[in-house]
């Protein structure tokens, strides 16, 4: 059974990146059939696709935020990353990483405020 | 970019039956778009019910199925218990990019 854990900073001011990671255990990112997703939902809003990876190397990010937003992995460390440049207030969210392929995992979230 | 749609909120009695609806602004859903569904109750993290349009986890409750209908991708609830009060989000995939629709704030009473 495949978990996932999202850890970094609970708070951000506007201007700055946004830097996140999600941690896989009982599972690999290596594998190239998953996908690797990152999810967010503002305070009492709906949920919103931000990207995912494939390790084979298929990259597609949330139009809306393509301008801002790099995901990456890291095989040694089991992990993948979601950086969001130029924070606003609007980016205050629960963040969730995801994996899919026949099915979706969740991980736990974590909530992001941006403010000063 | 697609706008996915769903119903903002429904109301079903316990022991009753409810479609839950997801539709694209640029046409019909099909099976091509891969439809998931989620179930999310207040304070947790979502948990998918339906993926594939049709296909199940291992923990979803035999009450809740997928379809197509009418150009749009379906949930439905046969049998609604309390317990499934909950707000619902549909995901499609349009061309590797995904959607979400808005969620359907669904109430058991």
């Amino acid at each position: 059974q495949v978990q996932l854990q999202e850890s970094g900073p609970g708070l951000v001011k506007p201007s700055e990146t946004l830097s996140l990671t999600c941690t896989v255990s009982g599972g690999s990112v290596s594998i190239g059939t998953y996908y690797w997703h990152w999810i967010r939902q503002p305070p009492g809003k709906g949920l919103e696709w931000i990207g995912y990876i494939n390790y084979s190397g298929t990259i597609n990010y949330n139009p809306s935020l393509k301008s801002r937003v790099t995901i990456s992995t890291d095989k040694a460390k089991n992990q993948f990353s979601l950086k969001l440049s130029s924070v606003t207030a609007a980016d205050t969210a629960v963040y969730y990483c995801g994996r899919s392929f026949k099915g979706m995992d969740w991980g736990q979230g974590t909530l992001v405020t941006v403010s000063s | 970019q697609a706008v996915v749609t769903q119903e903002p909120s429904l109301t079903v009695s316990p022991g009753g039956t409810v479609t839950l609806t997801c539709g694209s602004s640029i046409g019909a859903v099909t099976s091509g778009h891969w439809p998931y569904w989620f179930q999310q109750k207040p304070g947790q993290a979502p948990r998918t019910l339906i993926y594939d349009t049709t296909d199940k986890h291992s923990w979803t409750p035999a009450r809740f199925s997928g379809s197509l209908l009418g150009g749009k991708a379906a949930l439905i609830l046969s049998g609604a218990q309390p317990e499934d009060e909950a707000d619902y989000y549909c995901i499609l995939t349009f061309s590797g990019s995904c959607v979400f629709g808005g969620g359907t704030k669904l109430t058991v009473l």
